[in-house]
């Protein structure tokens, strides 16, 4: 069975930074796409960046390249997103995702960020 | 880059269909063939429920399908269920790995 489990959200002030993590387990990490997609209050979905199996190819919205890094451990069967400069707009439900193609085919339960002072 | 449109709420009766639309443009929705379509309960893992416009994954019940019609996608979820409530969010692929969203239908079954 595919799960993804998200960690290290919390609250962190503006201009602060955080690390969040994705576990995977029940399928080859390694050979899948992986992205984030964040969820702010009372809005959709958007989706924040994804990384191709081995690393070296990185994409991010536009509203986060310079600020957050997406980034994997394969041996660790492992999703990361680096967030830096957090302001008060990144405050989201932030969810893993295995991308295929263009679409995201499994999910995890999300992990909360509040930005706020 | 806006998001796709879709219209903030939708319902319908056991037993009913109903059909949610998603509006992008020639450069998303009506260029490409990978609109997918979501579907979310507050709290929970979403799950992909339609893939490229109308395939359905394995587990998906036949009851969800999928279409397009120039610029915009639809679902349409026939026979309607009180598990079926909940969130839908469509998207599309746009141009490198870049994927939009639509901003989320809520789906009431009355």
């Amino acid at each position: 069975e595919v799960q993804l489990v998200e960690s290290g959200g919390g609250l962190v002030q503006p201009g602060g930074s955080l690390r969040l993590s994705c576990a995977a387990s029940g399928f080859t990490f390694s050979t899948y796409w992986m992205s984030w997609v964040r969820q702010a209050p009372g809005k959709g979905l958007e989706w924040v960046a994804t990384i191709d199996q081995d690393g070296s190819e990185k994409t991010h919205v536009d509203s986060v390249k310079g600020r957050f890094t997406i980034s994997r451990d394969n041996a660790r069967n492992s999703l990361y997103l680096q967030m830096n400069s957090l302001r008060a707009e990144d405050t989201a439900v932030y969810y893993c995702a295995i991308r295929f193609h263009h679409r995201f085919d499994y999910w995890g339960q999300g992990t909360l960020v509040t930005v706020a002072s | 880059q806006s998001a796709l449109t879709q219209p903030p709420s939708a319902s319908g009766s056991p037993g009913q269909s109903v059909t949610i639309s998603c509006t992008g443009t020639g450069s998303d929705v009506g260029d490409y063939n990978f609109v997918s379509w979501y579907q979310h309960h507050p709290g929970k893992a979403p799950k992909l429920m339609i893939y490229e416009v109308s395939k359905r994954p394995s587990g998906v019940p036949a009851r969800f399908s999928g279409s397009r019609s120039g610029n915009t996608a639809s679902l349409t979820v026939s026979g309607l269920q009180a598990e079926d409530e909940g969130d839908y969010y469509c998207s599309s692929y746009i141009a490198g790995v870049t994927v939009l969203f639509g901003g989320g239908t809520k789906l009431t079954v009355l």
